[in-house]
């Protein structure tokens, strides 16, 4: 099966500074990739992906770069807000609809 | 704007005791989830159904069981609890079994067993 690495754990940054949340995975099957935001008490949510065929995808303040040849993906944070704390959890799907998940980070976004 | 529900928010149940969670999507998806989450460990997927009367096990079945007598709904069974099945447990839907497509949770149900 599929491997997700999920680096780092924690991560504390000013308000105001960029994030960077890594994966690896395992498996070249694996075409899809998408990033969850879970706020404290509450479900995992969306906030962007990306598929094989593309290697950055940009909305906003957040922007995913993938390197299939290397077998990892980055969430990149732009201008972090204290609303942006929350633990976020990065994904791969291989087909059809097997999802493996990395193990969280915890963003602490500190005003 | 696709809804997901679970019958409970928190649960506390006995060793040995049967629990049901209920899950309910209301977009007529094909795909349904059932995830644990520990801290440290993310999700983990337990069962998956994609589609009525269908159940393929995921990575950590041991333990549980399933059942989807209808396309909107996806239980979740511990035929006999057991203290280290205390955890969160999240159920997702997606649309299609042909495609890969977003998941969509659940609130998560926190169960304790004692």
């Amino acid at each position: 099966g599929e491997n997700v690495e999920q680096h780092p754990s924690t991560l504390s940054v000013q308000e105001g500074d960029s994030a960077v949340i890594k994966c690896t995975y395992s498996d070249s099957a694996s075409n899809y990739f998408p990033w969850y935001k879970q706020e404290l008490g509450k479900r995992p949510q969306l906030i962007i992906d990306i598929r094989s065929n593309v290697g950055e995808k940009k909305d906003q303040r957040i922007a995913v770069t993938l390197n299939k040849t290397a077998k990892h993906f980055s969430l990149h944070i732009t201008e972090t807000q204290p609303e942006d704390s929350a633990v976020y959890f990065c994904a791969a799907i291989r087909p059809i609809n097997k999802f493996y998940f990395g193990s969280g980070t915890k963003l602490n976004v500190k005003p | 704007d696709v809804k997901v529900t679970q019958s409970s928010r928190y649960l506390v149940k006995r060793t040995g005791e049967k629990v049901f969670l209920e899950c309910v999507q209301d977009m007529d998806h094909e795909n349904m989830f059932w995830y644990r989450q520990d801290p440290g460990l993310g999700l983990r997927l337990i069962y998956f159904s994609y589609d009525v009367k269908m159940k393929e096990k995921g990575d950590i079945p041991e333990g549980y069981s399933v059942s989807r007598e209808k396309k909107e709904r996806f239980s979740l069974i511990l035929e006999s609890a057991s203290t280290n099945q205390t955890s969160m447990y999240l159920c997702a839907s997606s649309f299609t079994r042909h495609s890969t497509d977003t998941q969509y949770f659940g609130p998560g149900t926190r169960l304790t067993v004692l």
